[in-house]
């Protein structure tokens, strides 16, 4: 399946913003249902947001209202916008592609670690 | 707390088979959702193992298989092998719209 590379992890102090970024060269991302998913160390993993084809975005509970998802089209790229961290975001956070006839992931990225702490 | 209910670890011997079951509810495989299954290997992304309930993707050997009935569904693994040790997450679409994907907390299997 497609490849996708995650980018702008790192650690971050509670409160503070960070633009996660994923990319890639074997499909339109505007064409796609494109969601992020995290996963806290050693947890399970857990949906964050997704971006639907027609613009449409959706966010799970506990990050609506301060993470924002989009798409720049000239760039192919997925962007999470993270603002007001908490350290209960820490996690890896991934970027995945929803097959087009079905709910499931079909491709997903290596992952991007945040780290929230002071 | 995870929407769907997974047992936290199943363990079996080399060429056993073992079965992961995945529970949810109404709003989610009760409610006609399909279910799809993932493999994490250590330190890797998941990679889609079922998916639609009992469907593989192509490469995926057919020692792995999937099924739903009710509110709930299973992952079959037969002739468990040493490589079948990973992490297994089930996977369904939420008509409630919150969450809109639902994941399973996870099994870890072990192979004996």
């Amino acid at each position: 399946e497609g490849q996708l590379v995650e980018t702008g992890g790192g650690l971050i102090q509670p409160g503070g913003s960070l633009r996660l970024s994923c990319t890639t060269s074997e499909f339109l991302v505007s064409h796609n249902y494109m969601a992020w998913v995290r996963q806290a160390p050693g947890k399970g993993l857990e949906w964050v947001s997704v971006l639907f084809s027609g613009g449409t975005t959706k966010y799970a509970d506990s990050v609506k209202g301060r993470f924002t998802i989009s798409r720049d089209n000239s760039k192919n790229t997925l962007y999470l916008q993270m603002n007001s961290l908490r350290a209960e975001d820490t996690a890896v956070y991934y970027c995945a592609r929803e097959h087009d006839n079905s709910s499931h992931f079909d491709s997903w990225g290596q992952g991007t670690l945040v780290t929230v702490s002071s | 707390q995870s929407v769907l209910t997974q047992p936290p670890s199943v363990s079996g011997a080399l060429g056993q088979r073992i079965t992961i079951s995945c529970t949810g509810g109404s709003s989610n495989i009760g409610a006609g959702s399909d279910v799809h299954w993932y493999q994490q290997l250590p330190g890797k992304a998941p990679t889609v193992l079922i998916y639609d309930s009992d469907k593989r993707p192509s490469g995926v050997p057919d020692r792995f298989s999937g099924s739903k009935s009710g509110t709930s569904a299973s992952l079959a693994i037969t002739g468990l092998q040493a490589e079948d040790e990973a992490d297994y997450y089930c996977q369904s679409y939420d008509i409630s719209l919150d969450p809109l994907y639902v994941f399973g907390g996870g099994t870890k299997v072990t192979v004996l």
